[in-house]
């Protein structure tokens, strides 16, 4: 069974950019669910994909856009990117939208 | 009020002995709770879910949740050092895909 994956590891983008990043779910699971972790705070809900289509969305600015490819694998797309961006992003899956997910070990981004 | 709130820590315990770490939350509509362990630099692991009132055992982890009070806590029982990690609390209302995680409370355990 592979477990959850995402690339890059790290990125560093200067303000104004635009970046994205990639998670790979585990085998068999169809739900991917993106957070954003600021230094010292739990992660933060940003949207989920359940089979391809977005399945619910946190308190993030239209800028944060995902898909979910026909292999469930998902993308996460920022643009204009602001000094707050600043963070360990993470995907997390699941198998039809249920809360006992999976995380991946994350992208570290930075932005300057 | 933040919705899921925990003791930021840090909780210091010896080697061998329980460690209680609490999260209360704010919405009664909550249904689920997750608790994850997190290793500095790592990304957050599954370590139970609870969505009962009452406790519910694995190994050295017992969760155990109040609704009627809003709390849901995890105890250590035989603490190790490899137990020291941030704890993460984490709240999901029936129908809802926003899962609330509270800033977690960091745990030590010293040999």
């Amino acid at each position: 069974e592979t477990g959850v994956t995402q690339s890059p590891t790290h990125l560093i983008k200067t303000r104004g950019q635009q970046v994205t990043l990639r998670c790979s779910s585990q085998s068999g699971h169809n739900t991917v669910s993106w957070y954003q972790q600021a230094l010292g705070q739990g992660p933060q809900f940003i949207f989920q994909y359940y089979r391809e289509e977005e399945n619910g969305r946190g308190n993030f600015p239209p800028r944060f856009s995902g898909l979910q490819f026909p292999n469930y694998s998902s993308e996460l797309n920022v643009n204009a990117l602001e000094l707050d961006d600043s963070a360990l992003y993470l995907c997390a899956s699941s198998l039809d939208r249920t809360y006992e997910q999976f995380f991946g070990p994350g992208t570290r981004l930075t932005v300057l | 009020q933040k919705e899921v709130e925990q003791n930021s820590g840090p909780l210091s315990v010896p080697e061998g002995a329980i460690a209680s770490l609490n999260c209360t939350y704010s919405d009664r509509g909550s249904q689920s709770f997750f608790w994850y362990r997190q290793y500095s630099g790592k990304s957050p692991e599954l370590i139970m879910f609870i969505y009962s009132n009452g406790d519910k055992e694995d190994g050295r982890f017992t969760a155990q949740l109040n609704k009627a009070s809003q709390y849901v806590s995890l105890l250590i029982r035989d603490s190790q050092p490899s137990d020291s990690a941030t704890y993460l609390c984490a709240v999901n209302m029936e129908g809802d895909n926003d899962m609330r995680f509270g800033a977690g409370t960091r745990l030590t355990v010293k040999p």
